[in-house]
């Protein structure tokens, strides 16, 4: 079945960058999403990708896909206090007839040390 | 422009009971899915509308159905609730296209507690 892996935490200094990752094994996955969540806040999208890209970036975010390895990273540069947050990773597959449940990781705490 | 909206925004029930929750899309958007999020966890997809009607379902029992409106809101029913029913049910909406969906935005969920 469908699977969506990532680390629990990462924690990163205020202004280095921060890389989070996240591996799936669905290999019919068309679009794969970053989301945030604040807590006590729903989700928020952040950026995606479409499965024949190798790379995205919006302005303080990249985002890299490897679909041999079905790997992919979301990049925050110049990491502020206001980036801590959960980060989802989710997978969209071709379940055919326009559906489009996402499968989402655990999330990755992004801890900001001053 | 209003984003996804969900109300109530806590909601808390005994063991046994029936629950209704309900999502009013972001405006233009057609699309309706609902998500179960446990203490810790990412959420886990429970079923889409579209066109008022299921059109895909995640693995949750048939406790759990839904009803996708003219208006393109919907609603959530859990009936026979369980302890294990305690969480943050998010709504999201997209919009269909002949290409494919847009990305989901979500609403900021209801907190739904079972004692």
């Amino acid at each position: 079945g469908e699977d969506v892996e990532q680390s629990l935490f990462l924690s990163v200094r205020e202004g280095d960058s921060s890389v989070i990752n996240c591996t799936y094994t669905d290999s019919s996955s068309t679009y794969l999403y970053w989301y945030k969540q604040e807590p006590g806040a729903g989700l928020q999208l952040l950026t995606y990708i479409f499965s024949n890209m190798d790379m995205k970036q919006d302005q303080r975010l990249t985002v890299l896909l490897n679909k041999k390895d079905k790997h992919l990273s979301l990049r925050i540069a110049d990491t502020q206090t206001g980036d801590s947050a959960i980060y989802f990773c989710a997978e969209r597959s071709d379940s055919g007839g326009g559906a489009d449940g996402l499968t989402f990781g655990k999330g990755t705490h992004l801890i900001i040390q001053p | 422009d209003a984003g996804v909206t969900q109300s109530p925004t806590h909601l808390i029930k005994t063991r046994g009971q029936q629950v209704t929750l309900r999502c009013s899309p972001k405006s233009g958007h057609d699309t309706v899915s609902w998500y179960q999020q446990a203490l810790g966890q990412g959420p886990q997809f429970i079923f889409q509308y579209y066109e008022e009607e299921e059109r895909q379902r995640g693995n949750f029992p048939d406790r759990f159905s839904g009803h996708q409106f003219p208006n393109y809101s919907s609603e959530l029913n859990v009936n026979a609730l369980l302890l294990g029913d305690s969480a943050l049910y998010l709504c999201a909406s997209s919009f269909h296209t002949n290409t494919g969906n847009q990305p989901q935005h979500f609403g900021d969920g209801t907190r739904l507690s079972i004692l």
